[in-house]
């Protein structure tokens, strides 16, 4: 069974603080991804990546960067929160059978809703 | 990049009625089609998949359907249950890539 898990649920932070969020996932995946989820905009793509030391923008990197030293963990650093960045964060992994592969299903972990005050 | 539209945002059902959720994408080179069910606080979770060799996928109550000339594919559930009430989120991803886009999701309420 995938297990993939985010280091927080709930988190709170100030503006202007550096911000960490981990994610990890258990099943020797290559691809790992950050989500950002809001009402009616659905998923939006971070920053991904596909390998160790490898990322990749998504379509709003802005404001984050991501760090992968490991193969199971992948983190996303808010630089300096703000409040516009108060969202629900989700963490996916998945396995790609080949670089070229078209098929692979996500798995996502619960979530880290943060708040910045 | 690729653009996935989704229709409707919201989606209420009498119980044992059908519903339709509808998706476009404006990437022809898209070829692998996801489904996600997200319930109430828990995480999204594939529910089914279409690849672009294939014209219509089921599985028990749900199934899928694709038209590649049009761009766009359904997501159809038949015989609703208050446990299908959830949020819904089709993906397309062009070949060769690695990044999926979602569309914006269709919270969906079953009526009992």
């Amino acid at each position: 069974d995938v297990k993939v898990t985010q280091s927080s649920r709930y988190l709170v932070k100030r503006t202007g603080e550096k911000v960490f969020l981990e994610c990890v996932q258990d099943m020797d995946h290559e691809n790992m991804f950050w989500y950002r989820q809001d009402p009616g905009l659905g998923l939006r793509l971070i920053y991904f990546s596909y390998d160790v030391k490898m990322k990749e923008k998504g379509d709003i990197p802005e404001g984050y960067s991501v760090s992968r030293e490991k193969k199971e963990r992948f983190s996303l650093i808010l630089e300096s929160a703000s409040t516009n960045q108060t969202s629900m964060y989700l963490c996916a992994s998945s396995f790609t059978s080949g670089r070229l592969s078209s098929t692979d299903t996500q798995y996502f972990g619960p979530g880290t809703r943060l708040t910045v005050l | 990049g690729e653009n996935v539209e989704q229709h409707p945002s919201t989606l209420s059902v009498q119980e044992g009625d059908s519903a339709v959720i509808k998706c476009t994408y404006s990437d022809s080179a898209s070829n692998y089609f996801p489904w996600y069910k997200q319930e109430l606080g828990k995480r999204p979770q594939l529910i089914i998949d279409i690849r672009s060799n294939v014209g219509e996928k089921k599985d028990q109550r749900i199934a899928v359907t694709l038209n590649k000339t049009a761009k766009h594919f359904s997501l159809h559930i038949t015989e609703t249950q208050p446990e299908d009430s959830a949020v819904y989120f089709c993906a397309a991803r062009p070949v060769g890539d690695y990044k999926l886009s979602f569309g914006a999701g269709t919270t969906v309420t079953v009526r009992a």
